[in-house]
């Protein structure tokens, strides 16, 4: 069965550490994987995609790594700032059916 | 400025009767989409279209219908034979069923 999941559920922080999300996914056959980001109340912002040459990729204080043979990405965010509270997706692109899996998100709050 | 909107950003219904939510984008994407998101659970594919007056089912287009009469605007119904109505919906478009998609800000739905 083709699916996505995330942990922790949920996370609080401190202001200015860092932190380490995870995505396992089951999905094949594989195309890439997107983390977004989506603010309370608000639509998921794409951050970065990996596709199944790519083992890491940063954007900013986001950095995304993926390990195609074990079928795992983690996000993980340096310097963490107030505007990072957030919920964190991860979804997998299959190939062939061009379906997309969802995993249900990491809930990140960070306090100052 | 170009986007993907969605109005109302809140829309209050009573039990039995049908809504219509608004998704307008001015980006040129050919494709769009309707998903619904709930707590705990990841986003679940409603409806889809990949050309003008072109449509397919999602994975929970039970008591939903869309239309897609222009490339811009694909608005969603949800009519009183949906069970659980009262969630999240965001809609999304992109270049082509295999590009990035980009979502909207979101319509909270609450059936009273």
């Amino acid at each position: 069965k083709n699916q996505v999941e995330q942990s922790p559920q949920s996370l609080i922080i401190l202001e200015g550490k860092n932190c380490t999300l995870q995505c396992n996914y089951t999905v094949s056959p594989f195309s890439n994987l997107r983390w977004y980001k989506q603010d309370t109340g608000r639509g998921p912002v794409s951050l970065t995609i990996m596709t199944f040459s790519e083992n890491t990729k940063s954007n900013g204080r986001y950095t995304a790594t993926l390990d195609a043979d074990t079928k795992q990405s983690s996000l993980h965010i340096t310097a963490s700032q107030l505007s990072d509270s957030a919920s964190y997706i991860c979804v997998v692109r299959q190939t062939g059916a061009n379906n997309l899996f969802f995993g249900t998100g990491t809930r990140l709050t960070v306090i100052p | 400025d170009g986007g993907i909107t969605q109005s109302p950003k809140y829309l209050f219904r009573k039990e039995g009767q049908n809504v219509t939510l608004s998704c307008e984008q001015n980006l040129n994407h050919d494709a769009m989409y309707w998903y619904r998101q709930d707590p705990g659970q990841g986003l679940r594919l409603i409806y889809y279209s990949q050309i003008v007056n072109d449509f397919q089912k999602g994975d929970i287009a039970e008591g939903y219908s869309v239309s897609r009469e222009k490339k811009e605007s694909f608005p969603l119904t949800v009519t009183s034979a949906q069970k659980n109505p009262t969630a999240f919906y965001l809609c999304a478009s992109s270049i082509a069923l295999v590009n990035e998609q980009f979502f909207g800000p979101g319509t909270r739905l609450t059936v009273l």
